[in-house]
């Protein structure tokens, strides 16, 4: 089935890094997507990461893979204001396919 | 490169009105697709188009749903009649045909959405 997992919400203190985690069901999944959506945007690709991989790293970002447990996840180095947004996890299995999304974790930012 | 854009950015309609948002996909994407975020939920595929024609309609949720592409540019989809259901933001997005270029993932730019609200 097609399923992917996210907490909706994520509150981090300025300076910090936020981590934001998901979880998908679909063990064949290829690509797999970080979106960011700032109020009253679209959707914006942070970055994705193939099924082949463990990590990638650029620059503030850093995703994770564990393909095993399929689980992704999403670190922000140095949390800022503008970081403050929806994060949506995604994956798709083949290209040109549609992508499948989570819910969106809310990332606040503490001052 | 102009990105997706979509029209209207927002529509305020009545139960039982028609409404139809349009999609103009970035100049040479052959991909286009259809996505629908109602509130608190996930964002959902609704269909994809490969030129002009339907290569996946899976995601429509009911035959109040129509989506054209024809000429194979910008697309429309029109919601008749609307319901209250329908309420959410619906999104566009747009690639290249990865069997022509070849690569392994071909990015889909989305477009900033057309926020539905029915009353």
């Amino acid at each position: 089935g097609e399923d992917v997992e996210q907490s909706l919400f994520l509150s981090v203190r300025e300076g910090d890094s936020s981590v934001i985690n998901c979880t998908y069901t679909d063990s064949s999944s290829t690509y797999l997507y970080w979106y960011k959506q700032e109020p009253g945007a679209g959707l914006q690709l942070l970055t994705y990461i193939f099924s082949n991989m463990d990590m990638k790293q650029d620059q503030r970002l850093t995703v994770l893979l564990n393909k095993k447990d399929k689980h992704l996840s999403l670190r922000i180095a140095d949390t800022q204001t503008g970081d403050s947004a929806i994060y949506f996890c995604a994956e798709r299995v083949n290209r040109d396919d549609k992508i499948i999304f989570g819910k969106g974790t809310r990332l606040h930012i503490l001052p | 490169e102009a990105g997706v854009t979509q029209f209207p950015s927002h529509s305020v309609i009545e139960k039982g009105q028609t409404v139809t948002l349009r999609c103009d996909p970035i100049s040479g994407h052959d991909n286009l697709y259809w996505y629908r975020r109602v509130m608190g939920k996930e964002i959902k595929f609704l269909l994809h188009f490969v030129k002009e024609s339907k290569q996946d309609e899976s995601g429509m949720p009911n035959n109040r749903f129509l989506a054209e592409r024809t000429g194979g540019t910008y697309s429309t989809l029109k919601v008749q009649p609307a319901e209250l259901e329908d309420s959410g933001v619906y999104f566009c997005a747009s690639s290249h045909d990865s069997r022509r270029t070849g690569w392994r993932s071909e990015t889909q730019y989305f477009g900033p959405g057309t926020r539905l609200l029915v009353l």
